[in-house]
Order: C-alpha cells, then structure tokens, then sequence
C-alpha cells in the first residue's frame, strides 16, 4: 500500500523567507503526486502535481516542486513567504482508484 | 460556475439518528468520492464511485453508506452515527483517465462539520 509521510505537522516563516514543506511517499510503481492547499473553512484547492513528464513541477501562486525518486520526496517550496500563504498543504499519492493523502502540515507566516 | 456542492455545511446530532450528507457536482465527472479530515491524519477516503451504480470502499467505510443513482450526485449516509464519527467530511469529483483515474485533479467541495453528541 502507498503511504505519505509529511515532516513537520506546523512550519513558521517570516514573511519573504523561504519556504520548503517535506514530503515522502512509499511506492511500488511511478506515482502520481499531488500538493493541495485548504485555506481555513474552504475546501482544498489543486497546488500542482506530478504526472511524470517533468521532475519540476510549477504550480500556482509561485509554488513549486521537484520529484526526486531516489529520495523518494516531493517537496514542496516557494522563494519568498506571502501572508496569504498561511493555510494546510497536503501531500497526497495516487493509489489504484484513490488518493492517499498525508497527515498535513499547517504554513503559519509571521510578518 | 463549476463546482462541488455538500449541504449541510455544519450538522450537530445525536448518536444513533440517522443522516444524510448530500453531494452533487455540475461537472459531469465519472468520479466521486467521500473523505473525513481529522487532526493529524490528514484526508482518509471513506467510500468512492467510478460512475453510475458503480460504488466501492475506500480506507475508513465502516458506519457509513453511499448511493449513486445519479452522475451529479453522490449521497453520505450515516444509518447510526456514533461520536467517533464526529469531523469535517469532504466530497470530491474528477474526471476519469482510462486506467488511472486519480491522474486528474479532484474537485473539493467546501465541508461538512459533523458533530454528534
């Protein structure tokens, strides 16, 4: 079975600094990945995602990430922190005829 | 305007009075499915279609029903609830890609908070 494991359930930047939010996924065949953000109250809302044609991946709102499989991480950064960049990201691996998605991690920007 | 609608959005009951969450989507995708989010185990799938009467569990099924007598619509039933039932559920929907459905990005709804006493 596919799994996600995302480091770090909280991560605080200032505003302008980088930010990096880690994700590992375990997996027997290529998969397919995916970055969600859930804004509070909202529902969740596609970053980007991984399909194989690209081990760069660009997203909206100046996100991005870089699959490396022998690290097996798809993680995920922006250059300069917004505030409006405060939200959940989750990662999320395809499997069979669902996503399994992992535990989140909360983006707080601090100005 | 495109999109995945779930009514209610806050629901607060008691154990053991049956429910139901309502899903529909005006997208004409072949693909539906529920999730609960709860506090530090992220989106767990409770149950998914493929199309019209075509229903299969996910990873968390147990307590809960779905029915797909439409393509729009997408129907959460809760025949008992119990408090360990109690959190934020989530219907999404997406386009199906030959032999990988989960290829395409999934359309969210906005929630449903469920509590039940």
């Amino acid at each position: 079975a596919q799994s996600v494991t995302q480091l770090g359930s909280h991560v605080s930047v200032s505003e302008g600094a980088l930010v990096l939010l880690r994700c590992n996924y375990s997996s027997s065949v290529p998969p397919y990945l995916f970055w969600y953000v859930q804004y509070p109250n909202q529902g969740l809302q596609l970053l980007l995602k991984y399909t194989s044609a690209a081990t760069l991946v660009k997203g909206i709102n100046g996100f991005e990430a870089e699959f490396k499989k022998s690290e097996t991480s798809f993680h995920l950064t922006k250059p300069s922190a917004h505030m409006s960049d405060a939200a959940e990201y989750l990662c999320a691996v395809s499997y069979r005829n669902k996503l399994v998605f992992g535990a989140g991690t909360i983006l707080r920007v601090k100005s | 305007e495109a999109q995945v609608t779930q009514n209610p959005r806050y629901l607060i009951t008691v154990t053991g009075k049956k429910l139901t969450v309502t899903c529909s989507q005006n997208m004409n995708h072949e693909y539906m499915s529920w999730y609960r989010q709860d506090p530090g185990l992220g989106l767990r799938q409770i149950y998914y279609s493929m199309n019209v009467e075509v229903t299969d569990k996910g990873d968390v099924p147990e307590g809960y029903k779905v029915s797909r007598k439409e393509k729009r619509n997408f129907p959460l039933i809760l025949e008992s609830p119990s408090p360990n039932q109690t959190s934020l559920y989530f219907c999404a929907s997406s386009e199906l890609a030959g032999l990988h459905p989960i290829y395409n990005e999934q359309f969210f709804g906005p929630g449903t908070r469920l509590t039940v006493l």
